[in-house]
């Protein structure tokens, strides 16, 4: 299977701030790649597919680049409700993988 | 809109056999593969499995192979998640999920809630 790693695994944020996260695989998925947002103790959503379009009803300060191995997530002026963790999801492989998961907190 | 609702989850012993349903409305079920995702307590998520549209072509998680098993039933909107002989390392939310996109640009779109499996003795 392909590997997904994460990076930072938890960040503490302020409300207005920027925050990056990076997803690495193990070998080049192009840009078969997806962002999903989890809050405790509800299922997943979707906010970007494709590496870098956004979803339908996602805000607009949430995007992604990338293509190969190498993936940035960016949220940009962080709202109270963007307080959750994050995963990145390769689709390449026909055995799909997530990463291992971001926590983004309150500082 | 589209709703997916697992059942099937509860506490179970170790070495027994479980089988999950998901229930599908909203959208036409026979059009779309459906993917099972869990979720340990305080973990990630991990990928298990996925069936296509008509049923025949499934994959699994390399980990998953030869204890799980997804089917569906278009005629009932259903999929389905069997596993056997558990283990207290099966223990996790179990999520439905759809498939959408297109076969070239993937992406799983709407979720369930999910439900539980305690795997104990």
């Amino acid at each position: 299977d392909i590997q997904m790693t994460q990076s930072p695994s938890s960040l503490s944020a302020s409300v207005g701030d920027r925050v990056v996260i990076t997803c690495q695989a193990t070998e080049d998925i192009t840009h078969h790649l997806n962002w999903y947002q989890q809050k405790p103790g509800k299922a997943p959503k979707l906010l970007i597919y494709d590496a870098s379009n956004l979803e339908a009803g996602v805000p607009s300060r949430f995007s992604g680049s990338g293509s190969g191995t190498d993936f940035v997530f960016t949220i940009n002026n962080l709202q109270p409700e963007d307080f959750a963790t994050y995963y990145c999801q390769q689709y390449d492989n026909l055995r799909r993988t997530f990463g291992p998961g971001t926590r983004v907190d309150i500082k | 809109q589209v709703q997916l609702a697992e059942s099937g989850g509860g506490v179970v012993q170790p070495g027994t056999s479980l089988r999950l349903s998901c229930a599908a409305s909203g959208f036409i079920f026979s059009h779309y593969g459906m993917h099972w995702v869990r979720q340990a307590p305080g973990k990630g998520l991990e990928w298990v499995a996925v069936i296509w549209y008509d049923g025949i072509t499934k994959f699994y998680a390399d980990s998953m192979r030869g204890r799980f098993t997804i089917s569906r039933d278009n005629s009932r909107n259903t999929v389905y998640l069997e596993i056997n002989n558990l283990r207290t390392e099966d223990t996790a939310v179990y999520f439905c999920a759809r498939w959408g996109g297109s076969a070239i640009v993937e992406k799983i779109d709407h979720w369930g809630q999910g439900t539980l499996v305690i795997v104990s003795s």
